[in-house]
């Protein structure tokens, strides 16, 4: 059973410059979910997807974020124009229907 | 809205003794889950123990186990017989709505950091 993959695992990126990253969920989930941490808090929701509908979009998700699932398999997250504030750990996690979040190891963006 | 609140910042326990991490929460649903969360330096979230506000018995996985006290909007992680790699972070969470119901996103708390003396 291979767990939630996100890639990459660290960026390093110029203000203003647009990043992507990938999630890979565990193959039998429908549910994922990306979650953003800042150093010393707790994760914040961002976004949800059931297969490849996105159902749920926090206030957090400014218009510079957008999120994709096709084909209900792996997932994206664009950032555009990067900001200071964008510094962040972007966590994926995917479920079953009936059952708690597995999450990824973490995308850790740095904004120069 | 909902709210969790993890008042203990730091947290120090000898290994091979039990510990408590405080957890309390606040909604106005009826039906929600509360989840513990660890997180080691290295970053990824390891789910640990679940509890459905209508479960009456509190919710134990080896180790650990969930003192829920409903009334009292409390939801407090126990870990027993502390061991080195216990030491990290640790996260209280809520859903709102049934887990089977609802789209489950959860609400976090700022965490407790777990450590572990030899």
């Amino acid at each position: 059973d291979t767990g939630v993959s996100q890639d990459p695992r660290h960026k390093i990126t110029k203000r203003g410059q647009n990043v992507t990253f990938r999630c890979d969920p565990i193959s039998e989930h429908n549910r994922l979910y990306w979650y953003r941490q800042t150093l010393g808090q707790g994760p914040e929701f961002l976004t949800y997807f059931q297969n490849e509908a996105q159902l749920e979009k926090s206030r957090l998700l400014s218009d510079r974020f957008s999120a994709e699932r096709p084909k209900g398999s792996f997932s994206t997250l664009e950032i555009q124009r990067t900001e200071q504030g964008d510094s962040a750990m972007y966590l994926c996690a995917s479920s079953p229907h009936d059952q708690p979040q597995h999450f990824g190891d973490g995308t850790r963006l740095s904004i120069l | 809205a909902q709210k969790i609140t993890q008042t203990q910042p730091g947290m120090f326990v000898q290994e091979k003794e039990a510990v408590t991490l405080d957890c309390t929460y606040d909604t106005s649903d009826q039906s929600y889950g509360l989840f513990w969360y660890k997180q080691p330096s290295s970053g990824e979230m390891i789910f640990l123990i679940y509890q459905g506000s209508y479960d009456e018995q509190n919710a134990t996985e080896g180790r650990y186990s969930l003192n829920f006290q409903k009334a009292r909007k409390s939801a407090n992680l126990v870990i027993s017989a502390s061991q080195l790699g216990d030491s990290a972070m640790y996260f209280c969470a809520m859903r709102e709505g049934p887990l089977g119901a609802s789209y489950g996103k959860l609400t976090f708390g700022q965490g407790t950091i777990l450590t572990v003396h030899p």
